[in-house]
């Protein structure tokens, strides 16, 4: 089936620094999506983008969709200790499911 | 907007027992359902969906099995626990038709065979 390749993998950073991540598929999507899962919790949406070039903020995220549909970005600005958690991508495409293609996660630590 | 209660928070049970777990919406109607199963540290994976009542799509071969007995809620069971299946249980909906603006999901159920 459809898989979205995401990295990094898993980030150890500073309180303070920029974090960016990204997710890449071979297809061309219609939507991206980013959730954050804290840990033993379920995933909640963070940002959602709708258009190739979209360039969309929550706070100190921003997130953007790819000009080629096929890949979007997440960046963090100025870490704080409750960014820590994993990091999902999704997105949807033109296959009569009603269901989100997820990324693999990217599990982002923060240190004072 | 809709709202998950999904349960147990936690469980643990012994190889070979049986297990239901539930998960209700509140919020909309005909909900798309989904029953996702997370190992440590790790992705999240499809087990099961359903668009309606009855109605359920298996995404894995495995021991596990779904049912949809009312309109908002779905049940995620087994016969027979095997070692493989600990993990945490995440179930999660979205507005029929409208999935592409994401998925709500529960708080999860954490899963461990003992």
């Amino acid at each position: 089936g459809q898989q979205l390749n995401q990295s990094p993998q898993s980030m150890f950073i500073q309180e303070g620094e920029d974090v960016s991540m990204n997710c890449t598929s071979s297809s061309i999507f219609n939507t991206w999506l980013w959730y954050k899962q804290d840990p033993g919790e379920g995933p909640v949406l963070l940002i959602a983008l709708y258009k190739a070039g979209e360039l969309t903020s929550n706070g100190r995220l921003t997130a953007q969709f790819g000009i080629t549909r096929k890949d979007s970005f997440l960046n963090i600005s100025a870490s704080i200790p409750s960014d820590v958690g994993i990091y999902f991508c999704a997105g949807t495409i033109y296959d009569n499911t009603d269901k989100l293609i997820f990324g693999t996660g990217t599990r982002l630590q923060v240190f004072p | 907007s809709q709202t998950i209660h999904q349960w147990p928070a936690t469980l643990v049970q012994p190889v070979g027992s049986p297990l239901s777990l539930e998960c209700t919406v509140e919020g909309t109607s005909n909900p798309n359902l989904y029953w996702y199963r997370q190992a440590a540290g790790r992705g999240l994976q499809l087990l099961f969906y359903s668009v309606g009542i009855g109605q359920i799509s298996s995404e894995v071969p495995q021991n596990l099995s779904a049912s949809r007995p009312q309109d908002r809620q779905f049940i995620l069971s087994s016969k027979k626990l095997l070692l493989s299946d600990s993990g945490f249980y995440l179930c999660a909906c979205s507005k029929p038709g409208q999935f592409n603006y994401g998925y709500t999901f529960g708080s999860g159920t954490r899963l461990t065979v003992v």
